[in-house]
């Protein structure tokens, strides 16, 4: 069991460009989440999916970021016209039961 | 919206010595309180949970809930220096959707 996979562990883009970021989750866990964490906010919840469905996305800047999963496969994070204080580490995790499992992350810096 | 505190930000022990965490919820209908534990540069992961009122212990680690109060700790006896890490409160009410709160961490150093 690889664990949940984050691509890419870093990124560099310049202000105003787009990011993508790309999660597997472990294979038969039921939902997805994406957090962000930094050394200010700590982890800030961002959304969330259940069965591949959209259950919540409270914590999502609603006009730059989207998040999707087309599959049980994979899940991505689209941010656009990415902003200086977007620069976080952006965490993917899954879960079957009550426990999460994390990856390693995608350390996104925006200059 | 749930807020969870961690206190202390910081905790520096000795080799050996005990560390306590405390983390509260703000939130009357929380049911459930996970920590987990960050090595520096790494994600987190899930070190005990706890749902009931009580103790529960694994190996060095102790953890207490207090659903009145709101309030769960977690004793690590014995620190060693590989327990440094960001340790992180996370928890989970009743009723709503399943999304874990998280607090935002304290930072244990222990040293030889």
């Amino acid at each position: 069991n690889a664990g949940v996979i984050q691509t890419p562990r870093h990124k560099v883009t310049g202000k105003g460009q787009e990011a993508t970021l790309w999660c597997e989750p472990i294979s038969g866990h039921s939902a997805v989440f994406w957090y962000r964490q930094t050394i200010v906010q700590g982890l800030e919840f961002l959304t969330y999916f259940r069965n591949q469905a959209p259950i919540d996305d409270s914590g999502m800047p609603k006009e730059r970021f989207s998040a999707q999963m087309p599959n049980q496969s994979h899940s991505t994070l689209k941010i656009q016209s990415t902003q200086p204080q977007d620069s976080a580490v952006y965490l993917c995790a899954s879960s079957l039961g009550n426990t999460l499992y994390f990856g390693e992350g995608s350390r996104l810096i925006v200059v | 919206q749930q807020k969870v505190q961690q206190s202390p930000e910081s905790l520096i022990v000795p080799e050996g010595g005990m560390a306590s965490l405390n983390c509260t919820s703000s939130d009357r209908n929380v049911d459930y309180f996970w920590w987990y534990r960050q090595h520096s540069g790494k994600s987190p992961k899930m070190l005990m949970s706890i749902f009931s009122n009580g103790e529960k212990e694994e190996g060095r680690f102790t953890v207490h809930l207090n659903k009145a109060s709101l309030h769960t700790s977690l004793h690590i006896r014995d620190s060693q220096p590989s327990d440094s890490a960001l340790y992180l409160c996370a928890a989970l009410t009743s009723g709503g959707n399943y999304k874990p709160t998280f607090g935002k961490g304290t930072s244990l150093v222990v040293h030889p």
